[in-house]
């Protein structure tokens, strides 16, 4: 039973192009939701979350839109630049619990 | 700022040998958690602590592995008797209570791979 859900394995987008990355979640007890970053060797990097009570959160290039009534989260990456090709993992947490993740989903910046 | 940190990065071992790995957390972090990653998964939660002790632990945590976190600062965690099916990532993240959003720091990992 997986709880959060990246149906997409890959994405390939241009360089300078938005990059747009959802994600699924079953669990209507989560309270927050986050995004990290996965480099090959490293552990992953967090880079952006959301509490359940809002829609949206920006930090610079990285927005997390969050739709409560689909269970539906994306990540926008404007512009995309060849450091963002990476492996994104969705994640979710009730209240200081443990973190669920999704199966992840590559990036890669085209040049 | 010295973020999260694992021993040994990497670990070869053979079927039915004990193996143990050290994780060190950010200093004022309270909490502390084991994740595993397998190929083409995202990290799978094992257990975790606050301070010294263990709140949880994953049924993916069979009677082989055991946790510690002695004086509520570094962990270890030892698999007894490994088997093929343990190779994996092994990752630790540490985490303050406190914070808002729940965000987890996480360290570069402890890849294992049982012959």
């Amino acid at each position: 039973d997986q709880q959060v859900k990246q149906n997409s394995p890959s994405l390939s987008v241009q360089e300078g192009r938005i990059s747009i990355l959802n994600c699924d979640y079953t669990n209507s007890m989560f309270d927050y939701f986050l995004w990290y970053k996965k480099y090959p060797a490293e552990g992953p990097t967090f880079l952006i979350s959301i509490s359940s009570i809002k829609d949206k959160n920006e930090d610079g290039r990285f927005t997390v839109f969050l739709n409560k009534s689909a269970k539906h989260l994306s990540l926008h990456i404007v512009p995309s630049q060849p450091g963002d090709s990476a492996v994104y993992f969705c994640a979710a947490s009730e209240w200081n619990d443990k973190i669920i993740f999704g199966k992840g989903t590559r990036l890669h910046i085209l040049p | 700022d010295t973020g999260v940190s694992q021993d040994p990065r990497h670990k070869i071992t053979k079927r039915g040998q004990n193996v143990t790995f050290r994780c060190d957390p950010i200093s004022e972090h309270n909490r502390l958690y084991w994740y595993r990653q397998t190929l083409g998964q995202g990290p799978e939660f094992l257990t975790y602590f606050q301070n010294e002790a263990q709140l949880e632990k994953s049924r993916l945590l069979s009677d082989r592995f055991s946790a510690e976190r002695p004086k509520g600062s570094f962990s270890t965690l030892e698999i007894q008797r490994t088997e093929q099916g343990d190779s994996a990532m092994y990752l630790c993240a540490s985490s303050l209570r406190e914070s808002h959003y729940n965000e987890q720091f996480f360290g570069p990992g402890t890849r294992l791979t049982v012959l």
